[in-house]
């Protein structure tokens, strides 16, 4: 069975502080998705990474994959207010998982003004 | 349009009710799923449609029943439902479902309680 672990779970900081969200398997990914859920709502995709190595930033965040498609890191700099939410990783699998996400428990991320 | 939208937001039954759980999108994807996720945990997925045909089905209960009348309507029909069953249900489509890089789209879920 393929697991995603999430860390931390919870998230506390102030506003202007950087922080590093990261997901880690024993098990290889094709591609590795991050996702941000607001309470009462659905996810949203934020970035695929599909290559080993592979870095995409999108504004303030900076997402990893790792070099043997295992882990995957999202980093904020200087977090702000509209970052809260729940941040998930969920991986894609290869052969009879394919096309089933496996998600991550999430990272619940507070940023306090 | 790159919604996928769900009724009802919210739904609140009695364990002997019957009732139905709505999904379209209108952005020609052709995978369609249902996931659950209870409160502080992931999503878990429940069904997937690939072509209006059921491929996967995660070991789901028989009082949850899916059904894809075409390709932009996703539905799952609820009978005799567990206050466990209390849930957010969210519905997500892709443009396929074969291959890797696949994007979902979520809904905003529908909000389930069983009293």
């Amino acid at each position: 069975t393929q697991l995603l672990e999430q860390s931390p779970q919870f998230l506390s900081i102030q506003e202007g502080e950087n922080l590093t969200v990261y997901c880690n398997s024993s098990s290889v990914f094709s591609s590795l998705q991050w996702y941000r859920q607001e309470p009462g709502e659905g996810p949203v995709l934020l970035v695929t990474v599909v290559t080993g190595g592979e870095v995409k930033k999108l504004k303030r965040l900076t997402f990893q994959f790792g070099d043997a498609r295992k882990d995957s890191s999202l980093h904020i700099t200087a977090a702000q207010p509209g970052d809260t939410g729940l941040y998930l990783c969920a991986g894609e699998g290869y052969g009879g998982s394919q096309g089933n996400l496996i998600f991550g428990k999430g990272t619940k991320l507070s940023v306090k003004p | 349009d790159t919604e996928v939208t769900q009724t009802p937001k919210h739904l609140v039954m009695g364990m002997t009710n019957k009732k139905s759980l709505k999904c379209e999108q209108h952005m020609g994807h052709r995978a369609m799923y249902w996931y659950k996720q209870k409160a502080k945990k992931p999503p878990e997925l429940m069904f997937v449609y690939s072509y209006e045909k059921l491929s996967i089905n995660e070991s789901v209960p028989s009082r949850f029943s899916p059904e894809c009348p075409n390709s932009s309507l996703l539905n799952l029909h609820l009978h005799a439902l567990q206050p466990e069953d209390s849930a957010l249900y969210l519905c997500a489509s892709s443009q396929d479902r074969a291959g890797t890089n696949e994007k979902l789209f979520f809904g905003s879920g529908t909000q389930l309680s069983v009293l």
